[in-house]
C-alpha cells in the first residue's frame, strides 16, 4: 500500500459543479498537508496549505483535513473551465528531514 | 510566484550525448529536489539535497547524477542519453528547516526528448 493514495481520475464536470479532490494517507505521522495545482507541460504551483485538522478557505478553494479518518480534501466552487488541471496532494512530517510525499494527482475537465 | 529557475525549457538530442539540465533558485532555500515525470504520470523523486556538498538518491532510480556546490544551484547530468530518458525533468526547492517548511516551490520544468 502506498503512503498517499489518490484517484487519478480524470474527473469531468460541468462549468460552476462543485468539485470535491480527495486523498488518504496510511502514516499517522503527516501533520503538513499541501495541494498543488499543475497545468499541462507545466510545473506544479501551491494552491493551499494546511497544518493538522480542519479548514482553510481561499476565495473558491476549502482544503479540508481529517486526521482521525487519514482524509484530506480540496474543494472547489463555481468551477471554471481554467481550473481544468492535475491536483495533487501532498504531505510531509514534523520533523523536516524527509522529502513530501506526493500523491498520483487527479486530472479535472471543467466543461463550459 | 516562486523564483526558481530551470533551463533549458526545451531539448532534443541523440542518443550518447552528455546532457547538463539546469535549475537555480534565488530564494536563499536550503532543499532542492529533481523529479521526473512522463506525460500525465504521477512525480516520481529521482534525487535530492539539504544543502551545499549534500546530495541522495530518490525513490526511482536514475542513471542521471547531481551535484551541489552552491545554495542557489542544482543541476543534474546524464553522461549518455538514452532514449529511456526522454521525460519531463522538473527542479523544487523548498525553505525546509521543519515540517511546515517542507513546501516545495516548482520550476517549468525541461522536456527531453532523446533520439
Amino acid at each position: 500500500q502506498k503512503e498517499v493514495e489518490q484517484d487519478p481520475g480524470p474527473l469531468s464536470v460541468p462549468e460552476g459543479a462543485i468539485v470535491s479532490l480527495n486523498c488518504t494517507y496510511s502514516n499517522s505521522a503527516f501533520q503538513y498537508f499541501m495541494w498543488y495545482r499543475q497545468y499541462s507541460r507545466k510545473g506544479p504551483e501551491l494552491l493551499m496549505y494546511t497544518y493538522s485538522s480542519g479548514n482553510k478557505e481561499d476565495g473558491r478553494f476549502t482544503a479540508q483535513v481529517d486526521k482521525s479518518s487519514k482524509y484530506i480534501s480540496l474543494f472547489i466552487r463555481d468551477s471554471q473551465p481554467s481550473d481544468s488541471a492535475t491536483y495533487l496532494c501532498a504531505m510531509s512530517l514534523p520533523s523536516g528531514n524527509t522529502p513530501l510525499v506526493f500523491g498520483k494527482g487527479t486530472r479535472l475537465s471543467v466543461i463550459a | 510566484e516562486a523564483d526558481i529557475y530551470q533551463t533549458p525549457r526545451y531539448l532534443v538530442i541523440g542518443t550518447g550525448k552528455k546532457i547538463t539540465l539546469e535549475c537555480s533558485q534565488t530564494m536563499g532555500h536550503d532543499k532542492m529536489y529533481w523529479y521526473q515525470q512522463d506525460p500525465g504520470m504521477e512525480l516520481h523523486l529521482i534525487h535530492y539535497s539539504y544543502g551545499v556538498n549534500s546530495t541522495e538518491k530518490g525513490d526511482l532510480s536514475s542513471e542521471s547524477t547531481v551535484s551541489r556546490i552552491r545554495t542557489e544551484h542544482f543541476p543534474l547530468t546524464l553522461e549518455s542519453a538514452r532514449p529511456s530518458h526522454t521525460s519531463q525533468y522538473l527542479c523544487a526547492s523548498s525553505r525546509g528547516t521543519s515540517g511546515s517548511q517542507e513546501t516545495q516551490y516548482f520550476g517549468p520544468g525541461t522536456r527531453l526528448l532523446v533520439l
